[in-house]
């Protein structure tokens, strides 16, 4: 098994609702990350969790809000957002952070829409 | 800091023709190269990697090499499909767990 499955596919929100991105993989991979995607842009990172430990925040906003439950899932827990943030949320795992190899498996990614 | 430089395109090419998207890179120490490629509504696959200077990574017919004098990783193919239009990034991991990625070029091959 070599895929990371993202739930939902897209998601329509108000500012004022609380949702939740979800990710999962069971590669046996041990870091694990959230990208924000913007049209036509890269993607840029929000959050890295290494061994279930948040390692990196990349100066998010906390109305975004990361939750490790286990080194398999990784959720993005989502409140009173704004309309720029509306992007496509990418989630990628890799086998462990830093190290030589860097290569990261992303999911499809949840594509959010705030209205 | 590490940084990636790519052109930015977007590359418009017939079926059959030989591609090139070119990739320079900064960085300190010895980073691994990445091509990954994202086809449209879809998330980013990994096309092909190089972790030292020398290295030809190859996948689906594109190759790169890594070229530490010219810090250069260029993506190849010698003939292209309709089905390899797609945005194709370049990326650098220089060790630690943030993967550099440059601003990714848009290919649109028509048949």
């Amino acid at each position: 098994d070599t895929e990371v499955t993202q739930t939902p596919k897209h998601l329509v929100m108000g500012m004022t609702n609380k949702k939740s991105l979800k990710c999962e993989q069971h590669m046996g991979h041990r870091a694990m990350y959230w990208y924000k995607q913007k049209a036509k842009k890269p993607p840029e990172l929000m959050f890295v969790y290494s061994y279930e430990k948040l390692s990196i925040n990349e100066s998010v906003p906390s109305r975004f809000s990361p939750e490790c439950p286990n080194s398999s899932l990784l959720n993005l827990h989502l409140h009173a957002l704004q309309p720029e943030d509306s992007a496509l949320y990418l989630c990628a795992s890799s086998l462990g952070s830093g190290g030589p190899f860097g290569e990261l498996f992303f999911g499809e990614g949840s594509r959010l829409t705030v209205l | 800091g590490n940084s990636v430089t790519q052109m930015e395109g977007p590359v418009t090419l017939s079926e059959e023709a030989f591609l090139t998207i070119n990739c320079t890179y900064t960085a300190t120490g010895y980073p691994s190269l990445f091509w990954y490629v994202q086809y449209p509504g879809e998330g980013l696959q990994l096309l092909l990697k190089a972790t030292k200077a020398d290295d030809k990574g190859s996948n689906k017919g594109f190759e790169a090499t890594y070229r530490k004098e010219t810090t250069s990783f260029h993506l190849e193919k010698g003939s292209v499909q309709v089905s390899d239009s797609a945005v194709y990034f370049c990326a650098l991991s220089g060790g630690s767990e943030k993967l550099v990625f440059g601003k990714g070029t848009k290919l649109t091959v028509n048949p």
